[in-house]
């Protein structure tokens, strides 16, 4: 099975900061990694599919990157409303797997 | 639009069996994949497997072979995953997702059914 290393697992900053989230893969997964959202007591959200790409509805302040085993979410100017647990999802090969999640919040 | 809206909660003791509902809409249910997501705190998420409405065709994570059984009804749209010998290990938050047709990732999720084994 493919292991997700997501880091970091908190992450606290103010409004309008620039937010990095970081998912690293035990091997390559050819950019077959998503970005989802989960707000408390709520159902996941996705945000982008295969490393770049913004779902539709998603804000433009959300982006990803990477290739290989090293991926990025970036959040280009924090809003209140972006305060969830973040988490990524290789869908390269089966079993699908997860990072371990990164909570965010504001200062 | 997209709505996958799941069972409720349920409470059940050590070696019983559950079985828990997603029942879907806006969309052609026999044409998508639904997959099977738990959630533990602490644990993270874990892909359980997917199953194939059109045809019944599944795929589980070798780790939950023999604790889940993935079904669907093509008639109500509903899709069901039944979890057998259940320990406190099994007690979770489960969802169920549609899967996309071209890369079979997980897009739109069910609220989520928390199933908390207990005696």
């Amino acid at each position: 099975d493919i292991q997700m290393t997501q880091s970091p697992s908190f992450l606290s900053a103010s409004v309008g900061d620039r937010v990095t989230i970081n998912c690293k893969a035990s091997q390559n997964i050819n950019k077959y990694l998503n970005w989802y959202q989960q707000k408390l007591g709520e159902a996941p959200k996705l945000l982008i599919y295969n490393t770049n790409n913004l779902q539709t509805g998603i804000p433009s302040r959300f982006s990803g990157s990477g290739s290989g085993t090293d991926y990025t979410l970036t959040i280009s100017s924090l809003q209140p409303e972006d305060v969830a647990t973040y988490f990524c999802l290789q869908h390269s090969s089966r079993p699908l797997t997860f990072g371990s999640g990164t909570k965010l919040e504001i200062k | 639009q997209v709505q996958l809206q799941q069972s409720g909660a349920e409470l059940v003791k050590p070696g019983s069996s559950v079985k828990i509902s997603c029942k879907a809409s806006g969309y052609t249910f026999t044409s998508y994949d639904m997959h099977w997501i738990k959630q533990q705190p602490g644990n993270g998420l874990e892909w359980i497997g997917w199953i194939y409405p059109g045809n019944g065709n599944t795929k589980y994570n070798q780790k939950f072979n023999g604790k889940a059984t993935l079904t669907a009804d093509k008639s109500s749209s509903t899709a069901y995953m039944q979890l057998s010998s259940l320990t406190s290990e099994d007690s979770a938050v489960y969802f169920c997702a549609r899967g996309t047709t071209d890369y079979y990732y997980p897009d739109y999720w069910g609220q989520g059914v928390m199933v908390t084994v207990s005696s």
